[in-house]
């Protein structure tokens, strides 16, 4: 059964650049039928599309975040990355990594996600 | 990219069906049949219910329904049940290969 494990620092200075890591455990990330995604949900609202990386490094960002975000993702250690420079306390939120099947029954939809890491912005 | 939009609260008495819209546009909704509804309680991550607008993942149960007419999709809860109170959002994909989720409805089981 896959597992995802999103891990980093809970607080972040304003300014400075929030990275986190998600470990993808009893699956390979390496599968060409995924994308491995970052999803984040401020307290007490909705849902917000980051972003999603493909295991050869291809990247889609959310417009919004675009000019912040990176998304990597290192195929050796089964992790995938997420950057977001110039932080402010409006970044303040849990943060997920989810997987989206592109290929098979099931497409196009988050199937998998972590339990979620909460990171505060503040000095 | 604009949120998709749904209604801020539903609710039902157990055994009553519900409905939960969400609107989008043409560059997303209407655009391809890739809308997901996921499930969220408290403190938990989203699990997903829907997907391909009326497809249930193994193990939902087929109380859970889902269409979709034009730019708007919609998700059924029939025979309200205690446990389905939660959070529910929809997703679709978009023209420009991205994804966007929705404000997010609150289900009350009166």
């Amino acid at each position: 059964q896959l597992q995802m494990q999103e891990s980093g620092p809970g607080l972040v200075k304003p300014s400075e650049t929030l990275s986190l890591t998600c470990t993808v455990s009893g699956g390979s990330i390496s599968s060409s039928s995924y994308y491995w995604g970052w999803i984040r949900q401020p307290p007490g609202k909705g849902l917000e599309w980051i972003g999603s990386i493909y295991y050869s490094g291809s990247t889609y960002y959310s417009p919004s975040l675009k000019s912040r975000v990176t998304i990597s993702v290192d195929t050796s250690k089964n992790q995938f990355f997420l950057k977001l420079s110039s932080v402010t306390a409006a970044d303040t939120a849990v943060y997920y990594c989810a997987r989206r099947p592109i290929f098979g029954v099931l497409t196009n939809a988050f199937d998998i996600w972590g339990q979620g890491t909460m990171v505060t912005v503040s000095s | 990219q604009s949120a998709l939009t749904q209604p801020a609260s539903v609710s039902g008495s157990p055994g009553q069906s519900i409905t939960i819209s969400c609107t989008g546009t043409s560059s997303d909704v209407g655009a391809y049949n890739y809308v997901s509804w996921y499930q969220q309680h408290p403190g938990k991550a989203p699990k997903l219910m829907i997907y391909d607008v009326s497809n249930r993942p193994s193990g939902i149960s087929n109380r859970f329904s889902g269409s979709k007419s034009g730019n708007t999709a919609s998700l059924t809860i029939s025979g309200l049940q205690a446990e389905d109170e939660a959070d529910y959002y929809c997703s679709s994909y978009t023209s420009s290969r991205t994804q966007v989720f929705g404000g997010g409805t609150q289900l009350t089981v009166l």
